[in-house]
């Protein structure tokens, strides 16, 4: 079985300032990590991957996560908030199985404080 | 190249009432889903297609029925609409096969059950 928590529902943070999105994850395989990002009312973008390649992931808009095998996380950070960067951002977990389940987050929703 | 297309959009619909939403993807993708989103409860996995001519339930399937039409479209009929399944819904697309690959989602079809 796999599962991943998403330990913050809403996060808030000044124009600037760093951004950490926390993220736990259990897999029975050997996971590939995913984060996913939602604007209002728009559909879900990919932010960035973890492939076990590296285990410091760069994305899109400046993003990056880091993958911890030893404490099953995979966090996101941005080193400064944008106001663009305000939306909602979603883990998700697939495992190296034959269908490769794919689980979803709760989700974190982002808001940026000008 | 549009990646995947949902329609309707927007649907309000009568209780008791049927629709069909449709899905198509121009990716070459095998494998097409189906999710519902929620608010407070990430994203679910209503039905989900691993190849063409193969449907599967996911999380949530009571109330929804699907169809592969082809290796492009993958539709979600509401035989009986409820004011349960007032939601967002999200298609998406990958291919399965690869280890690794994520997922490409539609803009979402927001439902309403009155």
């Amino acid at each position: 079985a796999q599962s991943v928590t998403q330990l913050d529902s809403h996060v808030s943070v000044s124009e600037g300032t760093p951004v950490l999105l926390r993220c736990n994850y259990s897999s029975s395989y050997s996971p590939s990590l995913f984060w996913y990002v939602q604007h209002p009312n728009k559909g879900l973008q990919l932010l960035l991957k973890y492939t076990s390649a590296a285990t410091l992931v760069k994305g899109i808009n400046g993003f990056e996560a880091e993958f911890k095998k030893s404490e099953t996380s995979f966090h996101l950070t941005k080193p400064s908030a944008h106001m663009s960067d305000a939306a909602e951002y979603f883990c998700v977990v697939s495992d190296s199985g034959g269908y490769q389940k794919v689980t979803f987050g709760i989700g974190t929703k982002l808001q940026v404080i000008p | 190249n549009a990646g995947v297309t949902q329609t309707p959009k927007f649907q309000v619909l009568k209780t008791g009432q049927s629709m069909t939403l449709q899905c198509a993807q121009d990716m070459n993708h095998n494998s097409m889903y189906w999710y519902r989103q929620d608010p407070g409860m990430g994203l679910r996995l209503i039905y989900y297609s691993a190849s063409e001519g193969t449907t599967d339930k996911g999380e949530v399937p009571n109330g929804y029925n699907v169809s592969r039409l082809n290796k492009r479209e993958f539709s979600l009929r509401l035989e009986s609409a409820a004011p349960s399944q007032t939601s967002v819904y999200f298609c998406a697309s990958r291919y399965l096969g690869q280890p690794n690959t994520e997922a490409f989602f539609g803009q979402g079809t927001r439902l309403t059950v009155v």
